[in-house]
């Protein structure tokens, strides 16, 4: 089967760096999305990482590593705004053309 | 900034009843997705849609779902018999060809409740 593992609950300061993690097992590839979602609220795209390496959008930065099936998404100098869930998703191959795969999603909490 | 719209924002409705769940996507996009989400759930593909056909489909969208595009603005998705275990919220996205062609933009999503 094909399956994303990213940690379910992550809690940081106001302020601080979090990285969310996730790994994936997937036949086939075409690339990593990072995407944000409020309670209540509709997915946001937030960023896509196609070739290993590091991308960065103001505040968040997405990397991807290609051998280790392995992203991440770092946000940097956190606000209460940040408080989602957080979804890495994988882009793979699926009968004439792809489709996205959905993790699980990481529940972050920012405390002041 | 444009954005998809979804209609209604919240669907109630027997078991067995048919639905139909509506969106209008970004303009001048080209490519058109359905998603659900279980409460508490993970974002779940169900199918996607380019030059008025589908493209590809999740096992989730089985005989009772179809896809349809009665004109140039509109993207509908019915459910013709609905289960309880429909229930769910149902987000339209749309994709376009140029700039950041990797962005699917969510509508704010319907949220079903089959009775």
């Amino acid at each position: 089967g094909q399956s994303l593992e990213q940690p379910s609950e992550v809690t940081a300061v106001e302020g601080a760096i979090v990285q969310i993690n996730c790994t994936y097992q997937t036949s086939g590839f075409y690339g990593l999305s990072w995407y944000q979602q409020h309670d209540g609220g509709a997915p946001t795209f937030l960023s896509y990482n196609a070739l290993d390496g590091l991308e960065e959008t103001g505040r968040f930065s997405s990397f991807l590593s290609r051998s280790d099936s392995y992203g991440y998404l770092l946000l940097q100098e956190l606000q209460m705004k940040d408080s989602a869930s957080y979804f890495c998703a994988v882009r793979v191959p699926y009968s004439s053309a792809s489709k996205i795969i959905f993790g699980s999603g990481t529940r972050l909490s920012i405390r002041p | 900034e444009p954005e998809v719209t979804q209609t209604p924002s919240h669907q109630v409705t027997q078991m067995g009843q048919e639905v139909i769940l509506r969106c209008v996507p970004i303009s001048n996009h080209l490519y058109f997705y359905w998603y659900r989400q279980i409460l508490g759930q993970k974002v779940e593909f169900l199918v996607s849609f380019y030059n008025n056909e589908i493209s590809e489909k999740s096992e989730i969208f089985d005989d009772q779902f179809s896809v349809e595009r009665p004109d140039g603005s509109n993207f509908t998705l019915k459910i013709r018999s609905t289960k309880l275990e429909d229930s769910a919220m149902y987000f339209c996205a749309s994709r376009g060809t140029s700039g950041r062609t990797h962005e699917q933009f969510f509508g704010p999503g319907t949220r079903l409740t089959v009775l």
